[in-house]
Order: structure tokens, then sequence, then C-alpha cells
């Protein structure tokens, strides 16, 4: 099946900071979103960006489906970006296979 | 506009008996699918309702089913329960093709 593989696993950035995440996958995909998961547990949808270029205040993601990667950029991070952040890609069958995820710690 | 909601938000079984999740789909949504995420790993997909019926499985044992209602509210049922059931619970609803949007969770205990 589809691999889904995310980099860095871990992350730690001091508020201020830039940052960039990436997602890998080993197949063609219809559909791939990125998602922020909160210490609560909440899945907060970030993209739905299955190619091209989107832009959500300090953060924005690009997908190159031809070569089979996304990355999301945040910029001037802040401790309420902390938590993880999983891509997941949907190659047609009606389902969402995550990738390892990223977590990410904002220190003040 | 309301989002997906799930109930209840944390729940403690024993092993052996049986459990129902429920999912109401954000509006205007009329797929769910339900996935289970362990400690520290990504969700898993374990299946999903399509005009009342199931469209979709992951590799879930038989124990795990579900049902979809007409007005597209879905439960998932877990019967038997088994130490390994416990995690959260996740409901997501979507339409065609505009991607996924997730409830916060259930918690589910097994003792």
């Amino acid at each position: 099946g589809i691999q889904v593989e995310q980099s860095p696993p871990d992350l730690i950035l001091q508020e201020g900071a830039n940052s960039t995440l990436r997602c890998n996958f080993s197949d063609s995909v219809n559909n791939l979103q990125w998602f922020h998961q909160n210490p609560w547990g909440q899945l907060i949808n970030l993209f739905y960006i299955p190619s091209g270029t989107k832009q959500n205040g300090r953060l924005s993601a690009t997908t190159v489906a031809t070569e089979r990667y996304s990355l999301l950029y945040i910029s001037s991070s802040q401790t309420t970006d902390s938590g993880v952040y999983f891509c997941a890609v949907d190659i047609g069958t009606d389902k969402l296979i995550f990738g390892t995820g990223t977590r990410l710690q904002v220190f003040p | 506009d309301a989002g997906v909601t799930q109930s209840p938000t944390h729940l403690i079984k024993t092993r052996g008996q049986q459990v129902t999740l429920r999912c109401s789909p954000k509006s205007g949504h009329d797929t769910v699918s339900w996935y289970q995420q362990a400690l520290g790993q990504g969700p898993q997909f374990i299946f999903q309702y399509y005009e009342e019926e199931e469209r979709q499985r992951g590799n879930f044992p038989d124990r795990f089913s579900g049902h979809q209602f007409p007005n597209y509210s879905s439960e998932l049922n877990v019967n038997a329960l088994l130490l390994g059931d416990s995690a959260l619970y996740l409901c997501a609803s979507s339409l065609a093709d505009y991607g996924y949007t997730f409830g916060s969770g259930t918690r589910l205990t097994v003792v």
C-alpha cells in the first residue's frame, strides 16, 4: 500500500521562528490534507491541497503531485502552534491514510 | 455552522462490554467515516458510511460495526471490548471532493 512519511518527526522552536514540515508519499493521490492535532486531540483541518499552493495567515502549503511531496510552512510560530501535524492522503479509495506525524513544540 | 459533533467525549468500559459512539456530521455533509487513534500514532481508518450503507472498511474485526441514519448521523458499535480497544475514536464527515472535517473525538478507556 501507499506509504506516507513525514519529516522531521520532532521539532522544537522558539516563538517567532519559521519552520517547514515535509510529507512524502509513494503513489499518486486524489486528495491531500494537512491537519493540526491540538493537545486535546482535536484534528483541525489546515489545508485541502491535492496540488498547488495555498496560504492562510501565517500558514501556507505546497503540494507537488508529480514529485509526490507536500510542504507545510509555518511562519512566526506561536505557542498555540504546538501539537502534532499530520498530512493525510486519499488514493481514490474513500479513506484517508495518515502520515507518521511531526510533533511541534513552540516555547516562549 | 455546526461542525462535526461526537458524543460522549470520554468513556470508561470494562473488558467484554459493548459500547456505542455517536457522530453528527457537518451540515451539508453526507458521508461519515470513523477512525481509531491509539496513543502516539496516527488515526487508522475503520469504515465509511454513505447513503446508510458501509462503503469502505479498513482492517478491523467484525466486533466493530456501524450504522448511518437517514439524517446522515452515524454510530460506531464495538462488541466484546478488549484492552487494546482503548483509543481516541474520531468521526469525520465529507461531501464529494471537498475534504474531510473531523470531530473532537471520543476517548475510550477499557479497563
